[in-house]
């Protein structure tokens, strides 16, 4: 069964840099969608992209955080100087259509630790 | 505002016996889906089962089914049987009408005793 595939698994990065979080989502799929659980809290959207460009996107998700599809396979998530705060798992998801007859298929996440 | 609370953070279960996790969320809107995720140790977000807010028939998968109230606002999933790999964190997601995000809710860490 295809799968949404995301690395690294784990990333330790020191304060204030830069880090990108890389995802390739189900081959056929149109929506991709990031989301974040900080340790021990719910899940918390963070964006949707659709068609080259965000179509949702949650407070969260500031100007320190942006989303690229560079080659048509890979979606990633960049985090620029990042903070303390910033350490959770990210989980990418994919979907065929924006339809909950179509669900969010996720992956196994990135563990982000900020040092 | 469109929640998803889980009450239970956690529960256990003997191996072969029934557990029933509970969900309520709050909208406004009348059609909605809603869905069970499970996260194992190995942390994938696996989809469990889902129920579309207009159909009136509660889902059910293998050993999986859900008890939907629609006026309640409920959504609780029944796991009948249990077995040791049904051990995982259960959590409950909503995804409302105009919107593409899922809304989570705390989640329920079960536990399934030998």
């Amino acid at each position: 069964e295809p799968e949404v595939t995301q690395t690294p698994s784990h990333q330790v990065t020191q304060m204030g840099q830069e880090v990108i979080l890389r995802c390739v989502p189900i081959s056929n799929h149109l929506y991709f969608y990031w989301y974040r659980q900080i340790l021990g809290q719910k899940v918390e959207f963070l964006v949707s992209f659709y068609n080259n460009e965000i179509s949702e996107k949650s407070e969260i998700f500031d100007d320190q955080f942006s989303v690229e599809r560079p080659d048509g396979s890979n979606f990633t998530l960049k985090i620029r100087s990042t903070k303390l705060e910033d350490s959770a798992m990210y989980f990418c998801a994919s979907s065929g259509r924006d339809s909950g007859n179509q669900p969010q298929h996720f992956g196994d996440g990135t563990r982000l630790s900020i040092l | 505002a469109q929640t998803v609370t889980q009450s239970q953070p956690e529960m256990s279960v003997q191996e072969a016996e029934t557990v029933t996790l509970s969900c309520t969320y709050d909208t406004s809107e009348s059609d909605y889906y809603l869905f069970w995720y499970k996260q194992p140790p190995s942390r994938q977000m696996i989809l469990v089962i889902r129920q579309e807010a207009y159909k009136q028939q509660n889902a059910t998968e293998n050993r999986f089914s859900v008890n939907f109230q629609k006026a309640a606002k409920s959504f609780s999933l029944k796991i009948s049987d249990s077995q040791l790999g049904d051990a995982a964190m259960y959590f409950c997601a909503a995804k409302f009408q105009g919107a593409q995000k899922l809304v989570f809710g705390q989640g329920t860490r079960l536990t399934i005793n030998p």
